[in-house]
């Protein structure tokens, strides 16, 4: 069974510009969750999508958005990135909301100049 | 806010040495997982634990989940190299049931 997949692996982006990351849940699972890691801040919550619906928010700004399609796959953009921005981007999939067991995708590693 | 501390947060021991990482919370959870994480890669969940008191041991670590299921530890016996790695404890429940993590312990088993 393929593990989680996310897309890029690696990204360079300057200051303003807007960037969409992918994340392929492993089949037959429905919900898809973002996490935003950096040394000082640990792993944040972004959002949880299940079925194409946004169920959980974290506490972070409206420039970071989501959505799931209907193949559970799911995007997670940032607007007018900030220096700040710079993490590993995280996804996790899992059978349902509610689970116990999240399985993590490699991360995207943004780097905002 | 429910914040999951770890300690301690950094772990720099010889490998054969025994080591104690601590996750304590004042909230309640449903369950406690345990990951571990290596340089550029995404965290693996290594056990769940979700009765209170409930103890499990996998080869040579041994998780615990507190009595009250605010606190988790979790115990390695004989350290290994293979055990470097970033530990994180997560917790599910509360009224937003997503997963909460904590801050991290970071283990360097020195050969």
């Amino acid at each position: 069974k393929a593990g989680v997949t996310q897309t890029p692996r690696y990204l360079i982006k300057t200051r303003g510009q807007q960037v969409t990351l992918s994340c392929s849940p492993i089949s037959g699972h429905r919900s898809v969750s973002w996490y935003q890691q950096t040394p000082g801040q640990g792993l944040q919550f972004l959002f949880e999508y299940f079925s194409e619906t946004q169920r959980n928010k974290g506490n972070f700004p409206g420039r970071f958005s989501g959505r799931q399609f209907s193949n559970s796959r799911s995007e997670m953009n940032v607007s007018t990135l900030e220096l700040g921005d710079s993490a590993l981007y995280l996804c996790a999939s899992s059978l349902a909301t509610g689970r116990l067991r999240a399985f993590f995708g490699q991360g995207t590693r943004l780097t905002v100049v | 806010t429910q914040l999951l501390e770890q300690s301690p947060q950094f772990l720099s021991i010889q490998e054969g040495e025994n080591l104690t990482v601590y996750c304590n919370s004042s909230s309640v959870f449903s369950s406690l997982q345990w990951y571990r994480q290596e340089p550029g890669e995404g965290p693996v969940l290594l056990v769940t634990v979700v009765t209170g008191g409930e103890v499990k041991k996998l080869k040579r670590l041994t998780f615990q989940f507190g009595d009250a299921r605010k606190d988790s530890s979790l115990h390695i016996t004989a350290a290994q190299p293979g055990d470097t790695g970033l530990y994180l404890c997560a917790g599910e429940g509360g009224a937003t049931n997503k997963l909460i993590f904590g801050t991290g312990t970071l283990l360097a088993v020195q050969p």
